[in-house]
């Protein structure tokens, strides 16, 4: 079975600091995903990587940054934590033609 | 602009009956629609997916209908359980499904008991 962990499932940070929300997938996927979650918006897109030090803007990419340095691990920074950052994170993966495997979020928040 | 309209925003259902969920979207690039079940507190889960060359796809009590030339799609769940009680999401993907996946806004399903 596909496993995407991700670092917390429940993190606190104040307004200002940086942020690192990590995510590792255990079956050698080229594909992985960040979407952050909110009630009445469903998933939107941060970032996405189709290959190691590779990464594309999605939908909502400004106020993050992404790093893949290993195929298997792609991070998430908030570079200046902001209190309309906080919600739920979802990272995700894939491989080509196949479905994509959620991790369980992290549910952040900014105060 | 949105491009995977998802309705409704919540729909409660009594047990045995039927939840039918429905998704529009505008790209005639998308050829690849998953359906995504979410519980409380764990990521989203793929049911059910459909690509355009079939007009419907069942699995147990769920069913995907899929019109291209409405380009609308949806979700039906026969025989309704206390346990479907969840948070339903459409997604449309390109290229059979390896690129980004697009997400509806989702929809809220309780089953009474």
């Amino acid at each position: 079975d596909v496993k995407v962990t991700q670092s917390s499932r429940y993190l606190v940070k104040r307004t200002g600091e940086k942020v690192f929300l990590e995510c590792v997938q255990d079956m050698d996927h080229e594909n992985m995903f960040w979407y952050r979650q909110d009630p009445g918006l469903g998933l939107r897109l941060i970032y996405f990587s189709y290959d190691v030090k590779m990464k594309e803007k999605g939908d909502i990419p400004e106020g993050y940054s992404v790093s893949r340095e290993k195929k298997e691990r792609f991070s998430l920074i908030l570079e200046s934590a902001s209190t309309n950052q906080t919600s739920m994170y979802l990272c995700a993966s894939n491989i080509l033609g196949q479905p994509f495997h959620f991790g369980p979020g992290t549910r952040l928040t900014v105060t | 602009q949105q491009q995977v309209k998802q309705s409704p925003q919540s729909l409660i259902v009594q047990k045995g009956g039927i939840s039918i969920i429905n998704c529009a979207y505008e790209n005639t690039a998308f050829d690849y629609f998953p359906w995504y079940q979410q519980f409380p507190g764990k990521g989203p889960a793929l049911l059910i997916a459909i690509r355009p060359d079939v007009s419907e796809k069942k699995e147990g009590r769920f069913t995907i209908s899929f019109n291209k030339s409405a380009k609308q799609f949806s979700l039906h769940i026969m025989d309704s359980q206390p346990g479907d009680s969840a948070t339903y999401f459409c997604a449309a993907s390109k290229a059979g499904g390896s690129e980004k996946l697009v997400f509806g806004k989702g929809t809220k399903l309780t089953v009474n008991p």
